[in-house]
C-alpha cells in the first residue's frame, strides 16, 4: 500500500494555458475523489468517481475543469485555460466501501501567473 | 447547506500540556465525521473517523469525542509534542442524499507546540 499518488506535486503554468493533474488512488479503492484547497481554508469538494463512473460534480467544477478516471484505477483533471482563480492546490482522495474513511494524497499546488 | 466552524483558528501550548481542539457542525444529519491533520503545503492525513452511531474514537495520544444531536465534535490531544504542530481539520459527511459522498470541512485549527 504505496497510499495515494498526486502528479506533479507543483505546477507553474501562465494564464490562458491548460494543465492537467493525475492522481493514482490506493490500489482496489474503487472510490476516487477530487477537491480544492486555498490558503487558510479547508478543502471544498469538486467530483467524486465510483470506479469508472463520475458520479457526483460540484457547481465549482465551471466547464473549464473536466474530470476523468478510465478503466477505473487512475484518475485526470485538466483545467484549460487557466485564470489566476483557479491558483489552488488540487488534493485527490480515495476509499473503499465503508464507512468511507477518506485517504488524501500530498496535493497539486497550481500557480497561474 | 451544512456548515462547519472551527474554534480557535490558532493554538499556541507549552510541550506536554494535554489540550482540546473544538469542531462544530449546523445540521446534525451526519453520517460520519472524519480528523485530519495537514502538515505546511502538504496534503491531508487521516486520524479518526467516528461513525454518528459512536461517541468516540481513541487512537495513541489522540481521543475523538462525537455528540451528534449538540453538532459538536472535540479532538484531545494528550502529553503534547513539538510534532503535533500542525492544522487540524475536522469534515463531516451528509446521512443520505444528494451530496452524500461530499465532505464539508471547517477551516481548520493552527496548532503549535513550543518546545
Amino acid at each position: 500500500d504505496t497510499g495515494v499518488s498526486q502528479d506533479p506535486r507543483h505546477k507553474i503554468t501562465k494564464r490562458g494555458q491548460n494543465v492537467t493533474f493525475r492522481c493514482d488512488p490506493i490500489s482496489e479503492h474503487n472510490r476516487l475523489y477530487w477537491y480544492r484547497q486555498t490558503l487558510g481554508q479547508g478543502p471544498e469538494f469538486l467530483t467524486y468517481f465510483q470506479n469508472e463512473a463520475q458520479l457526483e460534480k460540484s457547481r465549482l467544477l465551471s466547464d473549464r475543469f473536466s474530470a476523468e478516471r478510465p478503466k477505473g484505477s487512475f484518475s485526470t483533471l485538466e483545467i484549460q485555460r487557466t485564470e489566476q482563480g483557479d491558483s489552488a492546490m488540487y488534493l485527490c482522495a480515495s476509499s473503499l466501501g465503508e464507512p468511507r474513511e477518506l485517504f488524501f494524497g500530498e496535493g497539486s499546488r497550481l500557480t497561474v501567473l | 447547506k451544512q456548515e462547519v466552524t472551527q474554534i480557535p483558528a490558532a493554538l499556541s501550548v507549552p510541550e506536554g500540556e494535554n489540550l482540546v481542539l473544538n469542531c462544530s457542525f449546523t445540521d446534525s444529519a451526519i453520517y460520519n465525521l472524519q480528523w485530519f491533520r495537514q502538515d505546511p503545503g502538504k496534503g491531508l492525513t487521516s486520524l479518526l473517523l467516528i461513525q454518528s452511531s459512536q461517541r468516540e474514537q481513541t487512537s495513541g495520544r489522540l481521543n475523538a469525542s462525537l455528540d451528534k444531536s449538540s453538532g459538536r465534535s472535540t479532538l484531545y490531544i494528550a502529553a503534547s509534542q513539538p510534532g503535533d504542530s500542525a492544522t487540524y481539520l475536522c469534515a463531516v459527511r451528509p446521512d443520505s442524499g444528494a451530496g452524500s459522498y461530499q465532505l464539508t470541512f471547517g477551516k481548520g485549527t493552527k496548532l503549535s507546540v513550543i518546545p
